[in-house]
């Protein structure tokens, strides 16, 4: 367990909505990162963050937009949310180092209608 | 472009048999090289990893991975399964080197399914 929690856990929305879902870290990893996880495509990458205020995109950031204004929080917002967005997402921090391994949060499940 | 591929979507083996899990990795440089298991509604658990040195490295859960350059695999193993490593097992890699921003590659994951 790294300290990472996630909220909401679950969330419906439907299509054109915004969504913001919080990823909150207790141990002041610099690294954080947002995947979403979908059947047959394991999981992608949609943004990270190396420091607060410094982000940069993923292999699937289309869609989605992300923000860290502290060390603990990430945040991933849909501007406006699409079905192709249904998906289960999970924020990540990496441990210092060169080396770092990643450890993940427990996961949203986002459905869109 | 990086690439991981995982050739089994399912694997189905009988409790207390052998399992290995396969995993081919596409990239220009010997990775970071990581296995995860994930149980049904849960997050992701790290069970190994491979940055250098010995090629065997030993994980949690009893649990191993051997690194080969070769054939560029990370090839997962136990000896003995017991039906609680029912879960679905991703291969991963990140790229190597200290300026890395740890990003991570996917496989597409294989589903284990331990019979009684």
């Amino acid at each position: 367990d790294a300290g990472i929690t996630q909220s909401p856990r679950h969330k419906v929305t439907e299509t054109g909505t915004p969504v913001t879902l919080r990823c909150h870290q207790t141990e002041n990893h610099r690294y954080m990162y947002w995947y979403r996880q979908d059947p047959g495509h394991g999981l992608r990458l949609i943004h990270y963050s190396y420091g607060v205020k410094d982000t940069d995109k993923g292999e699937v950031s289309d869609g989605y937009s992300v923000s860290r204004s502290k060390t603990e929080d990430f945040l991933l917002t849909l501007e406006s949310a699409t079905s192709s967005q249904t998906s289960v997402y999970f924020c990540a921090i990496r441990t210092s180092g060169s080396k770092g391994e990643q450890y993940f949060g427990p996961g949203t499940r986002l459905t869109v209608t | 472009a990086q690439s991981v591929t995982q050739p089994d979507i399912h694997i189905t083996v009988s409790e207390g048999a052998s399992l290995e899990l396969r995993c081919n990795y596409s990239y220009g440089a010997t990775p970071y090289l990581f296995w995860y298991v994930q149980s049904p509604g849960q997050g992701l658990q790290l069970l190994l990893k491979y940055f250098s040195g010995d090629t065997l490295v030993q994980g949690i859960k009893g649990f191993e991975a051997e690194f080969k350059r070769s054939q560029s695999s990370f090839n997962l193993r136990k000896p003995s399964v017991h039906w609680s490593d029912a879960a679905e097992y991703f291969c991963a890699v990140a790229p190597y080197g200290s300026s890395n921003t740890g990003k991570l590659i996917f496989g597409q994951g294989t589903t284990l399914q331990v019979k009684p």
